[in-house]
């Protein structure tokens, strides 16, 4: 069956600092990836996504993604975080042919100010 | 514009009991999505409807589960004689509907309790 695996449950780290959260995901064929965000109290909303071409892909309040295909993976990236940055991230996956997404158990990040 | 609603926000009920949940998307969104997210989990999709039908209903977990959209906009689940695994926040999204690659757009989910 698809899954997609996000390694770290939580992640704790100062303002600042550089954040990968990983992401990996079983199917087989041609994906798309997204990366949601949760902020506290907030309902879930897209980061970026990914469906073709640059492997390397930004998204908003300065994240981006990098697609390995040999890997199946797609981490999430930022060099510098801030406190605003405090939400859970979730990796989700899908197809073309197929809307429905799939989703990671997500990440809860926490950014000490 | 608005976004996508849900009603109500929480809803508390006893074993046994029918609940329905409310879903408004956004408007002129083909379609919309169900999905179950438990505590510590990642959503887990239920149902997606393209229009009035139901695209794909294989995430329903057991014939408790129905959900409808009639006229193409609102949609509701409802479970039937619920249980205590029930218990979750369940979301609702809508998307343009032309292709998979479409963002999908979440409601703040009505968080289910089931005593």
């Amino acid at each position: 069956a698809q899954s997609v695996s996000q390694h770290n449950h939580h992640v704790i780290l100062s303002e600042a600092a550089s954040l990968e959260l990983g992401c990996n995901y079983s199917y087989g064929g041609t994906v798309n990836l997204f990366w949601y965000v949760q902020y506290p109290g907030q309902h879930l909303q897209l980061l970026l996504k990914y469906f073709s071409g640059d492997p390397l892909v930004k998204g908003i309040k300065g994240f981006e993604a990098e697609f390995i295909k040999s890997k199946f993976s797609f981490n999430l990236r930022k060099p510098s975080v801030q406190w605003s940055d405090t939400a859970e991230y979730f990796c989700a996956v899908n197809r073309d042919s197929n809307y429905q997404l799939i989703w990671g158990a997500g990440t809860k990040l926490i950014i000490k100010p | 514009g608005a976004g996508v609603s849900q009603t109500p926000s929480n809803k508390v009920t006893e074993k046994g009991k029918y609940v329905e949940l409310r879903c408004d998307p956004i408007s002129g969104h083909t379609a919309l999505y169900w999905y179950r997210q438990s505590l510590g989990q990642g959503p887990e999709f239920l149902i997606y409807f393209q229009g009035t039908g139901a695209a794909d209903d294989s995430g329903l977990p057991n014939d408790r589960f129905f959900a409808v959209r009639p006229e193409g906009s609102v949609s509701t689940l409802k479970i039937q004689r619920t249980e205590r695994g029930d218990s979750a926040v369940y979301l609702c999204a809508s998307s343009l509907g032309t292709s998979g690659r479409g963002e999908q757009f979440f409601g703040p989910g009505t968080r289910l309790t089931v005593l």
